[in-house]
């Protein structure tokens, strides 16, 4: 199947400064890309749609300043958490869709990103 | 709206038992279903799927059967293993894929003891 990366795995950073995760698809074209956040022992959340060439679509509750989505290319979709907190610790997962597939149901994801903010 | 129920967990099984994890939805249309699975520190991998009603996606062992009339997607294997042990996302795709957008239930912790 395809291959969406995740990159960072794991980081660890201090109150107050930005992080950037990465998400790209290695081996298809993603005009739209997902971004999730999962607290521990619980389901995803769905943060944000990202689209290339235009604005992500946010899901109510998060906030867009926050978490800045740029989905600059078919392939990369990054988020980065400005000005994190210890509550913006979590597992962060995009995932992507191969368009390019007829009759495509399926939705290929990251490996996930653990982001502590100590 | 969309929504999708799953049993609660921890299930606990041992090994050889039988399995299955209840998933409801609640969704306008026939939306596509799934299954997916995470390990421990990882993203999320497709298990299997199903697109229409009475179709049954099956992969490494594990059925699920998507029935309209009961709005039900639950997940079996006859027989499970140690290495198993993960925890089980149901979703769904709602009509006209709703922008791709997947609902999830809360998710089934797995525990297979040997």
């Amino acid at each position: 199947g395809a291959v969406v990366s995740q990159h960072p795995s794991r980081v660890i950073c201090k109150s107050g400064t930005s992080v950037k995760i990465e998400c790209r698809s290695l081996d298809f074209q993603a005009t739209t890309m997902f971004w999730y956040r999962q607290f521990p022992k619980q389901s995803l959340m769905l943060m944000a749609t990202s689209n290339e060439g235009s604005k992500a679509t946010y899901e109510q509750g998060v906030e867009k300043d926050k978490f800045l989505i740029n989905h600059a290319s078919l392939t990369l979709s990054t988020l980065t958490v400005t000005s994190a907190h210890p509550e913006d610790s979590s597992f962060y997962i995009c995932s992507a869709r191969d368009e390019g597939t007829y009759m495509n149901t399926e939705a290929f994801f990251g490996q996930g990103t653990r982001l502590t903010v100590v | 709206g969309n929504s999708v129920t799953q049993m609660e967990g921890p299930v606990t099984l041992s090994e050889e038992a039988f399995l299955t994890i209840n998933c409801t939805y609640t969704a306008t249309g026939y939306p596509s279903l799934f299954w997916y699975v995470q390990y421990p520190g990882e993203g999320l991998q497709l298990l299997l799927k199903a697109t229409k009603a009475d179709d049954k996606g099956s992969n490494k062992g594990f059925e699920a059967t998507y029935r309209k009339e009961t709005t039900s997607f639950h997940l079996e294997k006859g027989s499970v293993q140690v290495s198993d042990s993960a925890v089980y996302f149901c979703a769904l795709r709602g009509l006209y894929n709703q922008g791709g957008k997947l609902i999830f239930g809360q998710g089934t912790e797995l525990s297979v003891k040997p």
